[in-house]
């Protein structure tokens, strides 16, 4: 399997911050990764597909970076709305499809 | 617009099977893969499996032996039956779409655009 490994697991943050959120894969994935939104009692939803493409409807303060192991999600000035945990996800290997463990995305 | 809505019992006893549908609305399950995915409480995102229309199904090896993935195109529905369960297997379980393709003879995925609101199944005698 490989393992996905999202730094940090929690961060404070301001509305307006720029907010960094990094996954690693324990093997190569090429750009086959996927950042995920969820908010407490919702489904994931999808933020950024093959690494740095921007899914419909998403808006642009949301950006995709990385290929092969390493990868960053970034938000250029937080929203209130953006208040939410993130996981990353590997589609390169499967099975099995796996996750990172996530990242909470906390007002300061 | 492509809904996913999940539905089966919220409550199973231990040592039994636990059963959801996911009904696709909107569109056609005839495309695409279809995905289990759960989150048990306070925890991070396991994926159960997938299946395409054809049939062609896939699980995570860590649940394969217990989990059954179908697919009905005729009533745009896919099931799983989650086999004598414990109670590690309470979470909210989420059906999901993606896109999917070979490249070199290995399936490669897309993300999950599409997911259903989720179902809170809880295993407890």
């Amino acid at each position: 399997d490989i393992q996905m490994t999202q730094s940090p697991s929690s961060l404070s943050a301001s509305v307006g911050d720029r907010v960094t959120i990094t996954c690693r894969a324990s093997q190569s994935i090429n750009s086959y990764l996927n950042w995920y939104q969820q908010k407490p009692g919702k489904a994931p939803k999808l933020l950024i597909y093959a690494a740095s493409s921007l899914q419909s409807g998403v808006p642009s303060r949301f950006s995709g970076s990385g290929s092969g192991t390493d990868f960053t999600l970034t938000i250029t000035s937080l929203q209130p709305e953006d208040f939410a945990t993130y996981y990353c996800q590997q589609s390169y290997s499967i099975p099995p499809l796996t996750f990172g463990g996530g990242t909470k995305v906390e007002i300061k | 617009q492509v809904q996913l809505q999940e539905s089966g019992p919220g409550l199973v006893k231990p040592s039994e099977t636990l059963s959801l549908t996911c009904t696709v609305s909107g569109g056609s399950i005839s495309t695409y893969y279809w995905s289990w995915i759960r989150q048990s409480p306070g925890k991070g995102l396991e994926w159960i499996g997938h299946i395409y229309n054809t049939g062609s199904a896939n699980h995570n090896p860590s649940l394969k032996s217990r989990v059954t993935i179908s697919i009905d195109t005729s009533k745009n529905q896919f099931s799983l039956k989650l086999r004598s369960v414990t109670a590690a297997d309470t979470a909210v379980y989420y059906c999901a779409r993606s896109g999917g393709s070979y490249t070199r003879n290995q399936l490669r995925m897309g993300g999950m655009g599409v997911w259903g609101q989720g179902t809170t199944v809880i295993v407890s005698s």
